[in-house]
Order: structure tokens, then sequence, then C-alpha cells
């Protein structure tokens, strides 16, 4: 069974519209993260939250707008889609936070838009 | 910065052939680097395959080994003799022992293994 699940799967928006991305684990953690990967891109670390706190962001427009409403979920907002947005948007855990400790990952949710 | 770059993708190799995927790192704001390398398989989420934490040493995994090498940044990921459910997109990562910062991954490599 999956323990990281990421809905939807994959998603199609039309520029300048809003989506969310739906985050939620099974596994006990603590600490969670959004990274994305465009094409020919490294897996980018946007996000990571802690005790449902940020902690860390390093996506440079607040066109991106996670909400944690419980200790296991961290959604991701987008707003204002732009075609350059497309990616596919990975979900993350860990039991803490920090790069000692092993991260685990959903499938992903791939968005275009159009 | 801190990165990571690995060998671009995709890349094609028989079964029982041998496998390396090279890896290079910067850790330019990280006293103590930790070296990961994870796996996706097709439909799944990214996994840890192998983790080393010290300068020097070699972690292996499922026939998979990769040595930490501080004098070359380098952390390479070599498999003797691959299977054709060794198909997938391996990713090199970074991290650091203390703080809290996430990981730093590469661009993945996507290796597809011939019958």
């Amino acid at each position: 069974d999956p323990k990281i699940i990421q809905k939807p799967k994959y998603l199609v928006a039309v520029t300048g519209s809003e989506k969310i991305l739906i985050c939620e684990q099974y596994l006990g953690h603590n600490a969670m993260y959004w990274y994305r990967q465009s094409a020919k891109k490294p897996l980018e670390f946007m996000f990571s939250y802690s005790y449902q706190k940020l902690m860390d962001n390093q996506t440079a427009s607040s066109r991106f707008q996670p909400q944690s409403s419980k200790k296991n979920h961290l959604d991701l907002q987008i707003t204002a889609l732009k075609p350059d947005d497309s990616a596919t948007y990975f979900c993350a855990s860990s039991q803490d936070l920090g790069g000692n400790t092993e991260v685990f990952f959903g499938k992903g949710t791939r968005l275009t838009v159009v | 910065g801190d990165s990571v770059t690995q060998t671009e993708g995709p890349v094609t190799v028989s079964e029982s052939e041998s496998l390396i995927i090279n890896c290079t790192y910067s850790a330019t704001s990280i006293a103590y680097p930790n070296l990961f390398w994870y796996v996706r398989y097709p439909g799944e989420g990214l996994q840890l395959l192998l983790k080393v934490i010290t300068a020097g040493q070699k972690g292996s995994s499922r026939g998979f080994e990769a040595t930490y090498n501080k004098e070359t940044t380098s952390f390479h990921l070599q498999k003797a003799s691959v299977q054709e459910s060794d198909s997938a997109v391996y990713y090199c990562a970074l991290g650091e022992s203390q703080g809290g910062r996430a990981l730093i991954f590469g661009t993945g490599t996507t290796v597809s293994v011939s019958p």
C-alpha cells in the first residue's frame, strides 16, 4: 500500500488558473517536503515543513503556497499558473528534518499547463 | 553553491552487462556531506537505494555499489551485471549531517536494460 498518497496523478490546467496538489503521508513522519522536476532539470527542492511549520522555502515565486491542515498533510496551492510550471511535483516525508534521515517519496503529480 | 551533477541519460545497456552512472557533487556550504542514491522504478515514487555518510566508505544494495570519494568529490554508482528489472531512473543526492536542510538531487539518469 502506498504510504504517501498524492492526488491527482495527472493534471491539466489552463494558463492563469489555480490548482491544489494534495499530499498525505501515513508513515507518522514529522517532516514533509515538496520537490519539482521539469524536463532535463534536477529534482528541485521547493519547501520543507516540520511539525506543520514552514522550515525552508526555495521557491522564488509566491504563487506557490504550501498548506498543512494536519500533521500528515502538505498540500501545494499554485495560483496564476504558467506553462513553465509544467512539471512533475513530488511530495516527500522523513521522520525528522535534515539530510541524514531517509526520505520517502510519493509517486508524483504530473502537471501540464496549457 | 551546493549541487549534484550526474550522467546524462538515457543510458541503454544489455542484460548482464556492467553499468556505471557518474555522480559528482559540490558541497561548498556543507561541512560533512552525506551522499545518497535514490531509484525510481516505473510507476513508483523515489526510494532510497543506498547511503554513505563517511568519506572513503562504500555503500551497497541490490548488487549496486558506490564509494564516497572526497578527493574527487564523486559518488559513482556501479553494478557488474544488470538485469531487466534494474530499468529505472537513478538519482544522486547530497545531504548534510547536521542542520535541517532537505536533500539536493541531480537530474536523474534513465537506465533501460534490454533483454
